[in-house]
């Protein structure tokens, strides 16, 4: 089946310093991929939608400025976390369904990035 | 606002029996409908999508959905101890691009 990687799986910096993730698809082309962020006991919470050579869409509430999405590749999305404090610290995951065909069924996910702000 | 409620559980169920998930959405124009399994620090896995009234059979698992109730509901059937996890209800909502929006989830526990 599809895969979707992250790296890095773990992440631990200290308050202030920036954060980048990465989202692969590795054996299909991603126009769209989606970021979430899901904090301890709660639900997935989506981020913004990541699409392929134009800006990112961003959810009510979460800051364009503080989380940079770069979608340079049909199989790369980026995620940087900048001046990350600790109320940013949470599970980041992306996912992504191949160009031409419904989101619906065939949206695949990443394994996470557990992100640590000291 | 855009929202899909379940019971946060814990579900507890002995090994061998049927588990019964539910979820309701709010959003009644909502088409598309999603079981997600969380095991503990790890990402969401598919299990089953749903688009039509009625029952759709999958192994030991089964989907219902009854979109006049708003209301959508998993049963796992001879429950196993893998099993026991979050199950996470997703749902797209009418006008939102193919954007899941995520239920809290419910989590399951298989008891031997």
């Amino acid at each position: 089946g599809a895969v979707v990687s992250q790296h890095p799986s773990r992440v631990i910096c200290k308050s202030g310093t920036s954060v980048k993730i990465e989202c692969r698809s590795l054996d299909f082309q991603a126009t769209t991929m989606f970021w979430y962020r899901q904090f301890p006991k709660q639900s997935l919470m989506l981020m913004a939608t990541s699409n392929e050579g134009s800006k990112a869409t961003y959810e009510q509430g979460v800051e364009k400025d503080k989380f940079l999405i770069n979608h340079a590749s049909l199989t790369l999305s980026t995620l940087t976390v900048t001046s990350a404090h600790p109320e940013d610290s949470s599970f980041y995951i992306c996912s992504a369904f191949p160009s031409g065909v419904s989101v619906s069924e065939t949206q695949y996910f990443g394994p996470g990035t557990r992100l640590l702000v000291l | 606002q855009k929202e899909v409620e379940q019971n946060s559980g814990p579900l507890s169920v002995p090994e061998g029996a049927i588990a019964s998930l539910n979820c309701t959405y709010s959003d009644r124009g909502s088409q598309s409908f999603f079981w997600y399994r969380q095991y503990s620090g790890k990402s969401p896995e598919l299990i089953m999508f749903i688009y039509s009234n009625g029952d759709k059979e999958d192994g030991r698992f089964t989907a219902q959905l009854n979109k006049a109730s708003q209301y959508v509901s998993l049963l796992i059937r001879d429950s196993q101890p893998s099993d026991s996890a979050t199950y996470l209800c997703a749902v797209i909502p009418s006008g939102t691009a193919s954007k899941l929006t995520f239920g809290t989830g419910t989590r399951l526990q298989v008891t031997l």
